[in-house]
């Protein structure tokens, strides 16, 4: 069974500020994926990265950051230079290796203020 | 646009009633997802469809609940005899191919149900 852990419930920041949002995952399965999506105001789900266990290698697309570590069970998403736009609900997922079924944690409300 | 559309938008159905949720997914994607996202909480797995065949009911909560895909396109989640706890809103994604770790699963914007 996996299981996937967001301890902070909300996040306020003011624009401009950069945003860390935690993940904690737990899997008995060697290889996995993990994934991050946003939940705008609107209601869909927006697939933002997705990272698999064999590379930790930690990586920057955009505003968008992320930290893997294997060792502690970790995916950290960070945004960087927050906006306004950016304030949603953000999810952290998992998905044993070729498997369909994605394991959602609970959720961070992120609001940016102006 | 081509994204997954979900209607009705919102339903509110009275304790005891049917109802049924409809999922157009994105053209040609072979895989069909159905999610049960209760208020404050991330989605959960309902069922799984690959073209018309329903691979995976594992996740639906009892028989009150019953997906289909006939043509494998459009799939409608039913839900018979409503109860409250059926409250929620109810995603479907789909996804080009056969596995989430690979195909990356595109959601619609969902069908809130709320049931008094």
């Amino acid at each position: 069974a996996q299981k996937v852990t967001q301890a902070q419930t909300e996040i306020s920041v003011v624009e401009k500020e950069d945003v860390t949002l935690d993940c904690v995952y737990e899997t008995r399965d060697t290889t996995y994926y993990l994934f991050w999506y946003k939940q705008p105001p609107s209601g869909e789900l927006v697939f933002l990265i997705r990272r698999n266990s064999f590379d930790e290698q930690n990586e920057i697309s955009g505003r968008y950051s992320w930290n893997f570590q294997k060792s502690t069970s970790s995916f950290n998403f960070t945004i960087t230079a927050s906006q306004v736009v950016d304030s949603a609900v953000y999810f952290c997922a998992l998905s044993p290796y070729n498997d369909y079924k994605l394991s959602f944690g609970a959720g961070t409300t992120v609001t940016v203020r102006a | 646009g081509a994204g997954v559309s979900q209607s009705p938008r919102y339903k509110v159905a009275k304790r005891g009633q049917d109802v049924a949720l409809r999922c157009d997914p994105i053209s040609g994607h072979v895989s069909l997802f159905w999610y049960q996202q209760a208020l404050g909480q991330g989605p959960e797995f309902l069922t799984y469809f690959q073209n018309e065949a329903q691979l995976d009911k594992s996740g639906l909560p009892s028989d009150r609940f019953f997906a289909e895909r006939p043509e494998g396109s459009v799939s409608t989640l039913k839900i018979q005899r409503t109860q409250q706890e059926d409250s929620a809103v109810y995603l479907c994604a789909s996804s080009h191919g056969l596995a989430a770790s690979t195909d990356t699963q595109y959601f619609g914007p969902g069908t809130r149900l709320t049931v008094l």
